[in-house]
């Protein structure tokens, strides 16, 4: 089948280093910041959430990093795995502007090398 | 099913003719968000029920949208007289909460194609 990663940028690791994937975000007012991940042909899962009141958060192997000065987000995965290969995309929500609805940036295309 | 469904999972469709694409939320869901994903791009929003109530159609890219969830449940996404320009996954979300307040999980998505 077509691929969702045709066009985006592309990183690419070696199995078991750490990956950081990074995303500038729009809107200065947003409250919540969300990534998923996109395997070819499937719907994007969530992976990770962090509020606007926070700039950390860890889960199994990721971390998020908000960097609200200068509008960034950061996903970084330890041990990075080839099933970890797909597009992944951060999301904003601004609460105060609209019904909850996500704004998506640009993906990100991760392969990992065996 | 544990998660959001969604049917057809692929539908190709001439010029002209009308489709409709239907969502499955996850059961008790209030929230129910359509997305459009065209290739190589993130989802983008198209419509948000909350339950029964469409709260938010600013997204549709024109009139030949139309988006229902009579029963606040099962929702339909129709497009009258598909064009080219049509053709994309749509992708449906929900989410336990009103306003998108907690995670929205993904369906498959629809992959239409528009000859």
């Amino acid at each position: 089948g077509e691929s969702v990663g045709l066009h985006l940028p592309t990183l690419s690791v070696q199995e078991g280093d750490n990956s950081i994937i990074n995303c500038a975000y729009s809107n200065s007012a947003s409250d919540y910041f969300i990534w998923y991940k996109q395997e070819s042909g499937k719907g994007p899962q969530f992976i990770i959430d962090i509020r606007s009141n926070m700039d950390k958060r860890q889960g199994q192997r990721v971390t998020v990093l908000l960097n609200k000065t200068v509008k960034h987000l950061s996903l970084q995965i330890a041990a990075t795995q080839p099933g970890d290969s797909a597009v992944y995309f951060c999301a904003e929500i601004n609460y105060g502007g609209s019904q909850g609805n996500l704004i998506f940036g640009k993906g990100t295309k991760l392969s990992v090398k065996p | 099913g544990a998660g959001v469904s969604q049917s057809p999972r692929y539908k190709v469709a001439k010029r002209g003719q009308d489709v409709a694409l239907r969502c499955d939320p996850i059961s008790g869901h209030v929230s129910l968000f359509w997305y459009q994903q065209a290739l190589g791009q993130g989802p983008e929003f198209l419509t948000y029920f909350q339950n029964e109530a469409q709260l938010d159609k600013s997204g549709l890219p024109s009139d030949r949208f139309f988006a229902e969830r009579p029963e606040g449940s099962v929702s339909t996404l129709k497009i009258q007289r598909t064009q080219q320009e049509d053709s994309a996954v749509y992708l449906c979300a929900s989410s336990f909460l009103a306003g998108g307040g907690d995670t929205q999980y993904f369906g498959p998505g629809t992959r239409l194609t528009v000859l």
